[in-house]
């Protein structure tokens, strides 16, 4: 079965440097989820997307966006990185509706140096 | 805001015994829990979903309670292997989930 697709899988970035992350969500899935992992730490919720508009926002700094396009893929796209931003980023999907369970992708590993 | 816990943070076991791992929330207007696994440095597994008025799921050797009155789960992993360490994530919903802090666990061979 078709899983949530996250590239690139490793990333290494300098800082103020801009960074950009993509996630192909499983098809027929019409919302996507960004979340951050800090080393040691749980996942946050950073944004969503339900039919290719902000659902909901998180804790997401001014310095990060994100999209979701025509084909439901998304972008999180982040810019000035600083050190602190080194985490695994995880991308969901889902479909629909409050019960609905997400599928997370293998993340996204962003090292800034 | 939700606030999930989980407990303990870290079990050690031998392989062969049963594994209880706790997860606690303080808002009870849930729509579902989701357990997962994860390994080092790797991505999520969901390993099961709990609807709201669901009072338990099972899937193979995990079977995962829910008293939503008490906001309280309980996953249960019958038989440990040492195939079964990684951590263990409960979250809440619904759409953007709120993530425990996991436990860690080890079975020893």
């Amino acid at each position: 079965a078709a899983g949530v697709i996250q590239s690139p899988r490793h990333l290494i970035k300098e800082k103020r440097e801009t960074a950009t992350l993509k996630c192909y969500p499983i098809p027929r899935h019409d919302t996507v989820y960004w979340y951050q992992q800090g080393p040691g730490q749980d996942p946050q919720f950073l944004i969503s997307f339900y039919e290719k508009m902000q659902s909901d926002k998180g804790s997401i700094p001014d310095r990060f966006s994100a999209q979701q396009f025509s084909d439901y893929h998304s972008e999180l796209n982040m810019s000035s990185l600083e050190l602190g931003d080194s985490a695994l980023y995880f991308c969901a999907s889902s479909y629909q509706g409050e019960n609905t369970e997400a599928f997370f992708g293998q993340g996204t590993r962003l090292t800034v140096v | 805001k939700q606030e999930v816990t989980q407990i303990p943070a870290a079990l050690s076991v031998p392989e062969g015994e049963n594994l209880v791992l706790n997860c606690s929330f303080t808002d009870s207007a849930i729509y579902n829990l989701q357990w997962f696994r994860q390994d080092p440095g790797k991505g999520l597994t969901s390993l099961l979903l709990i609807q709201s008025s669901q009072r338990e799921q099972t899937s193979g050797r995990l079977n995962a309670s829910l008293d939503k009155s008490s906001g309280r789960s309980t996953l249960y992993i019958a038989a440990s292997q040492p195939g079964d360490s990684a951590t263990y994530l409960c979250a809440v919903g619904p759409y953007k989930l709120s993530f425990g802090a996991g436990t860690t666990v080890t079975v020893r061979a």
